[in-house]
């Protein structure tokens, strides 16, 4: 069966400081991979997706980015975090290929709290 | 562009009375309609999806939803709620040319 790893479960940063969540999925091969920040009574806002290797595409301009290294490693990263990078960061994977109307899977989450 | 509007952010209900969550979209193509369940500080877990056939669809924890597309709605409902339900669910749709879209969430607290 697949799962989906990701760590930490809560982070407290100061501003300016670096930011790398890393999130793993196992029991599936080239998955389509997202991260999706939720901040509070905002629902969810997809951040990046990744259909392969290297192959990422940004959602929104921000002060993030994303890294896919290996087929099933999903990194978050950020060089200096700001006070409204906060908010609860979710990794999600869906099945290669056609991803419409393929459900998504959710990591646990990340509390990222910016002091 | 495809939309989802979850039409309320609070719905408070008692203990084994039925519940409704409403959830309506707009989309110029075929749509393809979730709905996900978050407990607390956890991931969002899908409860149902819609993609064609039947407009009454079953999920688990007994909750089910039906799409309209005259109305263009996929409303939550379960007959009678527990505890345990208490949770933020979110509506989601997608389509062919898109990607899946969230609606804003709506926050069922189950009172004893």
């Amino acid at each position: 069966s697949q799962t989906i790893h990701q760590w930490p479960a809560t982070l407290v940063q100061p501003v300016g400081s670096p930011l790398s969540l890393e999130c793993t999925v196992e029991g599936t091969s080239n998955p389509n991979l997202y991260w999706y920040r939720q901040a509070a009574g905002r629902g969810l806002q997809l951040l990046f997706y990744s259909v392969g290797i290297g192959q990422i595409s940004s959602e929104v301009p921000q002060n993030l980015s994303a890294s896919r290294p290996q087929d099933r490693q999903f990194i978050l990263s950020s060089k200096k975090l700001l006070l409204s990078d906060s908010g609860f960061y979710l990794c999600a994977w869906s099945r290669e290929g056609s991803s419409y109307n393929s459900p998504l899977h959710f990591g646990n989450g990340t509390r990222l709290t910016v002091t | 562009a495809q939309s989802v509007t979850q039409l309320d952010s609070q719905v408070p209900v008692f203990e084994e009375a039925p519940v409704e969550l409403r959830c309506n979209y707009s989309s110029s193509v075929s749509v393809y309609l979730f709905w996900y369940v978050q407990y607390p500080n956890q991931g969002l877990q899908l409860l149902l999806k819609y993609l064609s056939g039947s407009t009454l669809v079953k999920g688990i924890n007994g909750f089910e939803a039906e799409f309209n597309k005259s109305q263009t709605s996929f409303h939550l409902r379960k007959p009678s709620v527990h505890i345990s339900d208490t949770a933020e669910y979110f509506c989601a749709v997608s389509s062919n040319t898109g990607k899946l879209i969230f609606g804003q969430g709506t926050t069922l607290q189950v009172k004893p």
